[in-house]
């Protein structure tokens, strides 16, 4: 069983949509969750960390469900430059490592 | 300028041949860290350094050296590359162990022939 896993997706929305990913992990000791974006062909990027009690930053809302084991990335009004592939992130305590899932791809239809 | 920089951004090598991956960070952050992309795999860890003369294997160390001689410097050695060493390959720095989040290089695309 992977340690972290994502739905590949790919997920086509309509601009101004809104979309959901989860990412469910294995481990249930983990404790630190990120979401990061990765254009076609670029370096992945920091998107944001995701809190126990849930947090937001504009358009997206991120949210941890420690019993199911799944983090969560929501976008709202979603835009054309939205489409990236994102990636979950989560720790792993034992050897102390961060394990990345696959990533779900999403494309924003004009 | 201030940032993560790798080199080269593309590579094709000899199966056999040894070649190294260069990567440089500005920030004087503490750990560095090489990951492997590969399509169904995700980004694997392939070493990580916390500090200077300091390195750990990560989840797919083997076939790589690396070295951390000094804190803004990082490279990565394939001593005998191999075709399933063909992959893009990511430096990241961090002020913590990936707590606070990385930041990437823009890549280095490796093809062993």
């Amino acid at each position: 069983r992977k340690e972290v896993e994502q739905d590949p997706g790919p997920f086509n929305v309509p601009e101004g949509a809104t979309v959901a990913f989860n990412c469910t992990y294995s481990n249930s000791a983990s404790q630190s969750f990120f979401w990061y974006r990765q254009d076609c062909r670029k370096e992945p990027k920091l998107l944001m960390s995701v809190y126990s009690s849930g947090n937001e930053d504009g358009r997206f809302t991120a949210q941890l469900n420690r019993a199911s084991q799944y983090i969560s990335l929501l976008i709202r009004d979603s835009k054309l430059s939205d489409s990236a592939t994102y990636l979950c992130v989560v720790n792993i305590p034992t050897g102390n490592q961060f394990y990345f899932g696959t990533g779900t791809s999403l494309t924003v239809i004009p | 300028d201030a940032g993560i920089t790798q080199s080269p951004r593309y590579k094709i090598t000899e199966t056999g041949r040894q070649v190294t991956l260069m990567c440089h960070q500005t920030w004087s952050h503490s750990y560095m860290f090489w990951y492997r992309q590969d399509l169904g795999h995700g980004l694997r860890l392939i070493y990580y350094s916390a500090a200077a003369d300091i390195t750990d294997k990560g989840e797919v160390p083997d076939g790589y050296v690396v070295s951390r001689s000094k804190t803004e410097n990082f490279p990565l050695t394939l001593e005998s590359a191999t075709r399933s060493q063909t992959s893009v390959y990511f430096c990241a720095s961090s002020e913590s162990k990936g707590y606070s989040g990385y930041t990437f290089g823009s890549g280095t695309r490796l093809t062993v022939v």
